[in-house]
């Protein structure tokens, strides 16, 4: 079992729509959870951290559900603009180091 | 502001060549990282360094070694390139205070192996 799994889509929807993202982890001991944005042709750049009780960036909401190992984003009203890949990171603190693991990520295309 | 820069956007190799890519930060982080991207497999972990001198095969270590002579410095070395490693390779870089915090990335070295 891959350590951090996401469906690579692609999601086709249209502007205004509402869109939501899972990512599972498999070891449970990890830690920290983040979503990152990656336009084509970048690198990866951090969208929001994902904390326990859940947070939201304007129309961006991340969830964190330990017990069943997995992450989410939802995009509210989606605009053009968050065309994108989405991936999901899963940190791991061991040993006074840390293992950043990256999911393969998820692309959405907002459709005018 | 932040950087983490690597020292090549598009490199070509012959088979056989070895390869250097470097990376370096200024943000004195003791955490950093390689990866390769590639279509419909992501982000996969190549090696990692929580330390000078110190490093840990990630994922797919195979044809690969690494180097952190420096905390700022972190190389990747390919020691006999092949076809297969075609591919986009990433730098990383974290802090490991708080217990997780954002991880920084180099633009990319697109490199080709022909």
């Amino acid at each position: 079992r891959k350590e951090v799994e996401q469906d690579p889509g692609p999601f086709n929807v249209p502007e205004g729509a509402t869109v939501a993202f899972n990512c599972t982890y498999s070891n449970s001991a990890s830690q920290s959870f983040f979503w990152y944005r990656q336009d084509c042709r970048k690198e990866p750049k951090l969208l929001m951290s994902v904390y326990s009780s859940g947070n939201e960036d304007g129309r961006f909401t991340a969830q964190l559900n330990r017990a069943s190992q997995y992450i989410s984003l939802l995009i509210r009203d989606s605009k053009l603009s968050d065309s994108a890949t989405y991936l999901c990171v899963v940190i791991l603190n061991s040993g006074g180091y840390q293992k950043v693991t990256f999911g393969t990520g998820t692309k959405l295309q907002v459709i005018p | 502001d932040v950087k983490v820069t690597q020292s090549s956007r598009y490199l070509v190799k012959r088979t056989g060549e070895k390869v250097f890519l470097e990376c370096v930060q200024d943000m004195d982080h003791e955490n950093m990282f390689w990866y390769r991207q590639d279509p419909g497999l992501g982000l996969r972990l190549i090696y990692f360094s929580y330390d000078v001198k110190m490093k840990e095969k990630g994922d797919i270590p195979e044809g690969y070694s690494v180097s952190r002579e420096k905390k700022e410095r972190f190389s990747l070395i390919l020691e006999s390139a092949s076809t297969s490693q075609t591919s986009m390779y990433l730098c990383a870089s974290s802090s490991p205070s708080g217990g997780g915090t954002e991880a920084f990335f180099g633009q990319g070295t697109r490199l080709t192996v022909v």
